[in-house]
């Protein structure tokens, strides 16, 4: 079964650094896919940023990159020079082999503090 | 850009009451799906479909089902609305395939059953 867990429920940042949020997964599957979504309190979710199991490079999005370490099935979110507007709801999910649906984590609610 | 649309924001029904959630997305999209999100619980997959008049059970489909009868819209229905199905709804469509294929969601539905 795919699993996925976010274990940081809230977290805070100061405006202009960056912040890293945490996702673990777990999947038998030598094939999938790591997904960030960004949710603003306005509830719609808004895709960030991709990572393939197979890729070589970490993925970058502009301010958004995801910290891939296979061996220890973490994929986690970096967000450099964080803004305001970053304020929201992340949620870290996965699709497994040949899945069509998303396996989502819990979510972790973000803060930036002014 | 892609653009799925749900027939309402905000809902309000009473118990065992049946209840329509309509989701259209405009992008020819194979794959759409419907989610509910819970706080701490992240988003659960319901229902999903692949194809017209296809669909698959998620994780959580009892107490609901699903039409789909033209490519671009996908139905929710809750048969007898009961409180514990009190939640924000959320739609989505992606392509199938590998790579990113991420999906793009609509702005949910918060519908309250009393």
């Amino acid at each position: 079964a795919q699993k996925i867990t976010q274990t940081q429920p809230g977290m805070f940042v100061q405006e202009k650094e960056a912040v890293t949020l945490d996702c673990t997964y777990d999947t038998s599957d030598p094939s999938y896919g790591l997904f960030w979504y960004k949710q603003p309190s306005s509830g719609e979710m808004i895709f960030l940023i991709y990572q393939g199991s197979y890729d070589q490079q970490n993925a970058t999005e502009g301010r958004y990159s995801l910290n891939f370490q296979k061996a220890r099935k973490s994929a986690n979110l970096v967000i450099s020079a964080s803004q305001l507007g970053d304020s929201a709801m992340y949620f870290c999910a996965m699709r497994s082999g040949s899945a069509r649906q998303l396996t989502f984590g819990s979510g972790t609610q973000l803060t930036v503090l002014p | 850009d892609v653009k799925v649309t749900q027939s309402s924001r905000y809902l309000v029904k009473r118990t065992g009451e049946k209840v329509f959630l309509e989701c259209v997305q405009d992008m020819d999209h194979e794959n759409m799906f419907w989610y509910r999100q819970d706080p701490g619980l992240g988003l659960r997959l319901i229902y999903f479909s692949y194809d017209v008049k296809m669909k698959e059970k998620g994780d959580i489909p009892e107490g609901y089902s699903v039409s789909r009868e033209k490519k671009e819209r996908f139905s929710l229905i809750l048969e007898s609305a009961s409180t514990n199905q009190t939640s924000m709804y959320l739609c989505a469509s992606s392509i199938p395939g590998q790579g990113a294929g991420e999906q793009y969601f609509g702005p949910g539905t918060r519908l309250t059953v009393t």
